[in-house]
């Protein structure tokens, strides 16, 4: 059974550290996307990425957040400086194909105190 | 921008069909029509997907008028498990998932 994995599952930090969120896809799926939960905004997409390349990042925040894929198989989100309006529950999902239907991972539920 | 409108919340019983309502006036020509079903602490999970016309699974159905403006997900004799939010985002509108509808089934 084929799963996108985040890590870590919860990540509590101080204002100001460097926050990075790992994410797998699922093998053979050619678009990651990165999101935010929060209880105001609800679910929105910060960027996503199709065959590593990113294809669209203007939901998210540039002068301190940056997403990357080193490779086919890990996605990254880093925030730094992280500061308290970061805490939210960040998803990464995958898909075979852009439009196609999306897979999430089980979050990673960041709290900057 | 295709923005979605959808109900913020909506109660229901066991046993009865559940029928939520999407609004999408400016849908692009080669938008998927997708629901997703999110369970607290939990990412959001694929229900059905449509382009036009009706669209029937094991768990649902997805109508879609022949203008495409809008799509009702319809969950037959829901139990308490549905109780989720259930989101209908567009590709065209950036996959705004927003706050979705809220389900909530009572004994």
């Amino acid at each position: 059974d084929a799963r996108v994995t985040q890590t870590p599952r919860h990540k509590v930090t101080e204002m100001g550290q460097e926050v990075t969120m790992r994410c797998q896809p699922i093998l053979g799926h050619n678009t990651v996307f990165w999101y935010r939960q929060t209880m105001m905004q609800g679910l929105e997409l910060l960027a996503y990425f199709r065959n590593r390349a990113p294809l669209d990042d203007s939901g998210m925040p540039k002068d301190r957040f940056s997403a990357e894929m080193p490779d086919a198989t890990l996605a990254t989100l880093k925030i730094q400086p992280s500061e308290p309006r970061d805490s939210a529950v960040y998803f990464c999902a995958s898909a075979r194909e852009g439009r196609e239907t999306q897979y999430f991972g089980p979050g990673t539920r960041l709290l900057v105190l | 921008l295709a923005k979605t409108t959808q109900p913020i919340s909506m109660d229901s019983y066991e046993g009865q069909e559940v029928n939520i309502t999407c609004s999408h006036n400016n849908i692009a020509t080669n938008d998927y029509i997708t629901w997703y079903q999110q369970f607290p602490s939990q990412g959001p999970r694929f229900i059905i997907q449509g382009y036009k016309t009706k669209v029937t699974n094991e768990v649902a159905s997805l109508f879609i008028p022949a203008d495409r403006k809008s799509s009702t997900l319809s969950l037959p004799r829901v139990s308490l498990s549905d109780t989720a939010v259930y989101y209908c985002p567009l590709f065209s509108n950036k996959l705004t998932f927003g706050g979705g509808t809220r389900v909530l089934v009572k004994p």
